[in-house]
C-alpha cells in the first residue's frame, strides 16, 4: 500500500523569504500523480501544485515550486517571496494513475507553515 | 472554473436527529466525489467514495447506515448523518473529480462543520 510521509509538523518562515516543504512517498508503482495541497484558516483546501510522476520535469506554480526526485521519491515544496497569506498547513498527497473507479487520494499529515512579518 | 460547495457550512443538531450536507459541483460534471472528515489540527480521513448513479465505497471502519450517501446526479453528492451523536461532530469537506479530463484533479468544497449537542 502507498504511503505519504510528511516528516514536518511545523514550520517557519520569515516573510519574503523561501521555506521548503518535505514531503516522501513509498510505493511500488511507476506512474502516478503528486499533489500538494493548501488548507489556510477558512479550511477550504485549495490545491497548489500537481505532478505527474511520468514528466521529469518539476511543476512550477508563480512562487511554488516542487523538487520531484523519483528515484528517491521525494517530493518537495518550495514556496519563495514568503507572503502572509501562505500562512497555512500543507498537504502532500498520492494518487495511482491508472485508477480507473479508484480515485482516492493518499494524504500526508501535513505541515503548518507560519509565516512571520 | 472547478467550483465545489458545500451547504450547509455549519449546522447544530440535537442527538438522535439526521443531518444532510450537500456536495455541488456548480461548473463542472462529477462522476466521482468523496466524502471526508476531518478532526482539529488533523489530515483527512477518506470516509467514502461517491460514484453518480451506482452505490458508495465505504473505507474500513465508516458504518454504511449511519453516513448515507446519494449521488444522484452529475453534479450533487449528499451525505446524510443519521440518528448523530456528540462523536459524529466534526468538520465534513467533500470533493470532486472534473471528468473527463487528464488532469482528474480532487477539487474540494469549503467543508462543513458539525456539532451534535
Amino acid at each position: 500500500a502507498q504511503t505519504v510521509t510528511q516528516s514536518q509538523p511545523e514550520m517557519s518562515v520569515q516573510e519574503a523569504e523561501t521555506v521548503t516543504l518535505s514531503c516522501t512517498y513509498d510505493t511500488s508503482e511507476s506512474d502516478y500523480y503528486l499533489f500538494w495541497y493548501k488548507q489556510p484558516p477558512s479550511r477550504q483546501m485549495i490545491l497548489v501544485i500537481r505532478q505527474e510522476a511520468y514528466k521529469q520535469q518539476n511543476a512550477t506554480e508563480n512562487r511554488f515550486s516542487v523538487n520531484f526526485q523519483k528515484a528517491a521519491k521525494s517530493f518537495s515544496l518550495k514556496i519563495s517571496d514568503s507572503q502572509l497569506g501562505d500562512a497555512a498547513m500543507y498537504f502532500c498527497a498520492y494518487r495511482t494513475l491508472n485508477a480507473g473507479n479508484n480515485r482516492k487520494l493518499i494524504w500526508g499529515l501535513g505541515t503548518s507553515l507560519a509565516v512571520n512579518p | 472554473g472547478a467550483v465545489v460547495s458545500q451547504h450547509p457550512s455549519w449546522v447544530i443538531c440535537k442527538s438522535g436527529t439526521s443531518v444532510k450536507i450537500e456536495c455541488r459541483s456548480l461548473d463542472f460534471q462529477a462522476t466521482t466525489m468523496f466524502w471526508y472528515r476531518q478532526f482539529p489540527k488533523q489530515s483527512l480521513m477518506l470516509m467514502a467514495t461517491s460514484n453518480e448513479g451506482s452505490k458508495a465505497t465505504y473505507e474500513q471502519g465508516v458504518e454504511k447506515d449511519k453516513f448515507l450517501i446519494n449521488h444522484a446526479s452529475l453534479t450533487l453528492s449528499t451525505l446524510t448523518v443519521t440518528s448523530a451523536h456528540p462523536e459524529d461532530s466534526s468538520f465534513y469537506i467533500c470533493s470532486a473529480c472534473r471528468l473527463p479530463t487528464a488532469t482528474d484533479t480532487q477539487y474540494f468544497g469549503p467543508g462543513t462543520r458539525l456539532t451534535v449537542l
